[in-house]
């Protein structure tokens, strides 16, 4: 199992630029999530999903946009990037949110707007 | 809205010392977890808590859940460097959302 990945590791935009942040996981996890992580801020939660079809907004949901077609993938959608979104960002999944299941976190996505 | 407070945030501490992190959280739940982040990584998952009372242990580390006092806390036993990391708790609400700590950066001086 490849676990959660992430695509890219690394980017540069521009204000007002476009982009997708990919995420997948082959573990057949119902649960995903976005992240952000900024310094002495902790990890911020961006948009979740319980499952394919569904999404809801976590903490800090403005500038972003996410869908769930599949079990599979999560993309995470910056509309018109701003300087504010400099962040690493983190995708997990887990299996549910009941028993004892966790996150499992990708390796990140360090973004850099200009 | 729900508020994780972890502290100390810093803490830097001799090896073979013990030390505990605190983490309270405003909201009533019944799921906590603890991470560990190196620089630079992401985040890798040490504990569970499900219940009022549970107690988890690995090596150096134990953590326990009070779920009428909202407070978990991380016991470091005898640390040493290689526990240098930077620890977060997550508590989990009824609509499903997870909700992270600022994180608590430990330097563990040899």
């Amino acid at each position: 199992n490849a676990g959660v990945t992430q695509t890219p590791k690394f980017q540069v935009l521009k204000t007002g630029q476009s982009m997708t942040l990919q995420c997948a996981q082959d573990m057949n996890h119902e649960y995903m999530s976005w992240y952000r992580q900024d310094p002495g801020m902790g990890l911020r939660l961006i948009h979740y999903s319980v499952g394919a079809g569904i999404t809801d907004q976590g903490e800090v949901p403005n500038g972003y946009n996410v869908s769930r077609s599949t079990t599979e993938d999560f993309p995470l959608r910056l509309l018109s990037a701003a300087p504010s979104q400099t962040s690493v960002y983190f995708c997990a999944s887990s299996r549910q949110l009941d028993g004892t299941d966790t996150q499992y976190f990708g390796p990140g996505t360090r973004l850099t707007v200009l | 809205e729900l508020k994780v407070e972890q502290n100390p945030l810093f803490l830097s501490m001799q090896e073979g010392k013990n030390y505990t992190i605190y983490c309270n959280y405003s909201t009533t739940s019944d799921r906590l977890y603890w991470y560990r982040q190196d620089p630079g990584k992401s985040l890798e998952s040490l504990f569970v808590l499900l219940s009022n009372g549970a107690v988890k242990q690995e090596g150096r580390l134990m953590a326990s859940l009070d779920t009428k006092a909202r407070l978990s806390t991380l016991h470091i036993t005898a640390a040493v460097h290689d526990l240098s990391a930077t620890y977060f708790c997550a508590v989990a609400l009824r609509d499903d959302k997870i909700i992270f700590g600022k994180g608590t950066r430990l330097h563990i001086l040899p």
